[in-house]
């Protein structure tokens, strides 16, 4: 079992948006990150402290993070959006120290 | 151009060793802590262990490498390791080598390709 809590698929069609959900007791009081990867390919930081875009990731990728919920927000879906997504946070109450959620597979229609 | 390329991966027995390296290149290498962070066939990303930009500030790993596993690095050539003794069938993973954006809280921002490890008799 995975100390975050991401539902396993989210189906999006395109230009709609996608939203995914990550579960914590109060994960609103730390800052989490999300990641994409694509199939063979290793994982992109596309939003980090909670909102924030590296740079070269599009303004359609945002996050927000309140109470139990962090969620990962994919405006305007692309085809090329359908990916693996993961948050991650750094979580000094448990042994893992840097924790990543089970993953959420994102399935454009 | 910002980049990590590892190295080592391979086939070994249960309870063999091997070293994995990550090679940095384009930026100051010295001025990053690093992580290992795994991806088991089908399954999602496991963090390994990190180490700061200098290994004297801090060295962590999970419970699950523990005592198994040690992080190093050498700023003077711009690597990260992973010595892996004792291996075990759960360690069958893709290993990647990444870069915390700034410090420890934050996320990884660089990731290397990944090297391959798989533990089997």
């Amino acid at each position: 079992s995975y100390v975050l809590t991401q539902p396993p698929s989210v189906s999006v069609a395109p230009g709609q948006t996608a939203r995914i959900t990550c579960g914590r007791y109060n994960i609103g009081g730390i800052s989490v990150h999300w990641y994409q990867q694509k199939p063979g390919q290793a994982p992109v930081l596309v939003v980090y402290d909670d909102s924030d875009r590296p740079s070269g990731i599009p303004e359609r990728f945002s996050g927000s993070n309140s109470g139990n919920t962090a969620t990962l927000t994919i405006s305007r879906v692309e085809a090329g959006d359908e990916a693996d997504y993961y948050c991650q946070v750094w979580d000094t109450s448990s042994d893992l120290l840097w924790v990543f959620g089970g993953g959420t597979k994102l399935t454009v229609l | 151009e910002v980049q990590l390329v590892e190295s080592g991966g391979g086939l070994v027995k249960p309870g063999g060793s091997l070293r994995l390296s990550c090679a940095a290149s384009g930026f100051t290498f010295s001025s990053y802590s690093m992580n290992w962070v795994r991806q088991a066939p089908g399954k999602g990303l496991e963090w390994v262990s990190s180490i700061s930009h200098t290994t004297t500030s801090y060295i962590y790993y999970a419970a699950s490498v523990r005592g198994r596993f040690t992080i190093s690095r050498d700023n003077a050539r711009n690597s990260l390791y992973l010595q892996m003794s004792s291996l075990r069938a759960e360690d069958t993973a893709v290993y990647f080598c990444a870069r915390f954006l700034r410090t420890y809280s934050d996320g990884m921002d660089v990731w290397g390709q990944g090297t391959t490890v798989t533990v089997s008799s």
